[in-house]
């Protein structure tokens, strides 16, 4: 079974940079899929960020691409997200998801697989 | 950019069934998938490429898509569906995910 685990501050001061790790246990993210970030504001809906595959292939939200980079660390099986200049707006619970790869057409389809979330707060 | 709407919430009388719609502009273009989420708990992913139903979801949950909807039903409604839907797609020419608003299922 797979599962994924988000870690990283629960706190972050505004115009500083949020900093998480997803850890996957159970399937090698080299192997294939796409590993990303969703968020939900409190009380809000679903907010997706970015994915990467194990191909290096990235897409980002547009209205938050700017900020975002994320990373593969292949050898400890884990993939990152840094958002920059972080306001109170950021503030969510992060999930870390695997996403369904259309190999014909590069589409991110569905997620199957999520993290338990973690709470984000953007205060001073 | 790409948007889908659903109803902000649908109330339902307990084993009747509810329906909930995402409309988007020729969604029926493209791969709809839906999510339950209950309060507290990550999403669950409840039907892929518009109607399948992925392991060990109850076949209460069934999905369609045409035109500018999708439709996600669900059957003899019980006390565990009370949750938010959530709709989705993969947006080709901007390459990116899009999510529906949402749409809370409350019983009556």
């Amino acid at each position: 079974q797979v599962q994924l685990q988000e870690s990283g501050p629960g706190l972050v001061k505004p115009s500083e940079t949020l900093s998480l790790t997803c850890t996957v246990a159970g399937y090698s993210i080299s192997t294939a899929y796409y590993w990303g970030w969703i968020r939900q504001p409190p009380g809000g809906g679903l907010d997706w960020i970015a994915t990467i595959n194990h191909s290096g292939t990235t897409y980002y939200n547009p209205t938050l691409r700017s900020r975002i980079t994320m990373s593969m660390d292949t050898s400890n099986n884990q993939f990152s997200l840094n958002l920059s200049s972080v306001t109170a707006a950021d503030t969510a619970v992060y999930y870390c998801v695997r996403g369904e790869d259309d190999i014909l057409t590069n589409a991110c389809d569905y997620f199957d697989f999520w993290g338990q979330g973690t709470l984000v707060t953007v205060s001073s | 950019s790409y948007v889908l709407t659903q109803p902000p919430s649908v109330s339902v009388a307990p084993g009747k069934t509810a329906t909930i719609t995402c409309v988007g502009d020729n969604i029926e273009s493209k791969n709809v998938h839906w999510y339950q989420q209950r309060p507290g708990q990550a999403p669950v992913l409840v039907i892929s490429y518009d109607l399948d139903r992925p392991s060990g979801i109850s076949e209460r949950f069934s999905g369609s898509n045409s035109g500018n909807t999708a439709t996600l039903t669900i059957a003899t409604v019980e006390a565990g569906d009370e949750a938010a839907y959530y709709c989705q797609v993969w947006e080709n020419s901007g390459e990116h995910v899009v999510f529906g608003g949402g749409t809370k299922l409350t019983f009556l």
